[in-house]
C-alpha cells in the first residue's frame, strides 16, 4: 500500500535559517514525488516534483530511493515561504496520489 | 485564466438534508477528483472521473455520489450528510490518469453539517 509520512506537524525557523520538511514514504513500485503547498487562503498548489529536478522558490527536493525520502530544503527562509506543504506520492499507471498530512511551516521575521 | 472553480466557498446544511457541491474547470482535464479534508489531515481521495469513467474509492461511504454530466462540470452529492461529514472538499483536475501527474485544485468548499 502506497503510504506518506510527514513526521512534523509544525516547523517554526527564524527567516534566513535553512528549512528542511520531511517526508517518507512506503511504495513496492516505482514513485512518483511531489510537493505541494497552500498559502494562506489560497489553494493547493503544486509546488515541484522529483522527476523536474528544478528548484522552485529556492526549493529543492531530491527522491532518496535507499531511505525512501523526499524531503524539501531551502538554505534562507524567507517570511513569504509560511504555509502548509503536503507531500504526495503517486505511483505507476492508474494509482491516485496519497497525500502526505502535512506540515506548517511558519518563518518568523 | 484557465482554473478549477468551486461553489460555494460556504456550505451550510442541517443533519440529514441532501447537499450537491459544485466544481467546474475551464483546462479542458479529462480528470476531475474530489477530495475530502477534514482539520489537521491528509486531502483523501472520494472518487475521480476519467472522462465519464467513474471511479469509486474502496472505502469512500455510499452516502457520497458524484456525477458529470460533461467535460467541465463535476458534481458531489451527499444525500444524508451526518455531522462527521463537515469538512473542506476538494476538486481538483489533471490531464490523465494516474498519481503521476500534476492536479491542479480549486480553492474548497467548506461544508458545514448542524
Amino acid at each position: 500500500a502506497q503510504r506518506v509520512t510527514q513526521p512534523e506537524k509544525l516547523l517554526s525557523v527564524f527567516k534566513g535559517a535553512p528549512v528542511e520538511l520531511k517526508c517518507n514514504y512506503s511504495y513496492s513500485g516505482s514513485p512518483e514525488l511531489f510537493w505541494y503547498v497552500q498559502y494562506s487562503r489560497q489553494r493547493l498548489q503544486l509546488l515541484l516534483r522529483h522527476i523536474s529536478r528544478e528548484s522552485i522558490k529556492g526549493f529543492t527536493a531530491d527522491l532518496n530511493k535507499g531511505e525512501t525520502s523526499f524531503h524539501l530544503k531551502k538554505p534562507f527562509a524567507q517570511e513569504e515561504d509560511s504555509a502548509m506543504y503536503y507531500c504526495a506520492l503517486g505511483g505507476s499507471g492508474n494509482t491516485p496520489l496519497v497525500f502526505g498530512k502535512g506540515t506548517r511551516l511558519s518563518v518568523i521575521a | 485564466d484557465a482554473m478549477v472553480i468551486q461553489n460555494p466557498r460556504y456550505q451550510v446544511t442541517q443533519f440529514g438534508k441532501p447537499v450537491t457541491l459544485s466544481c467546474s474547470q475551464t483546462l479542458n482535464h479529462n480528470v476531475m477528483y474530489w477530495y475530502q479534508q477534514k482539520s489537521s489531515q491528509a486531502p483523501k481521495l472520494l472518487f475521480h472521473y476519467y472522462d465519464k469513467d467513474f471511479n469509486n474509492e474502496a472505502d469512500t461511504p455510499d452516502n457520497f455520489q458524484s456525477r458529470r454530466p460533461n467535460t467541465s462540470f463535476c458534481f458531489l452529492d451527499i444525500r444524508s450528510p451526518g455531522l462527521g461529514d463537515a469538512a473542506m472538499y476538494l476538486c481538483a483536475t489533471s490531464t490523465i490518469r494516474g498519481g503521476g501527474n500534476e492536479q491542479f485544485f480549486g480553492p474548497g468548499t467548506r461544508l458545514t453539517v448542524l
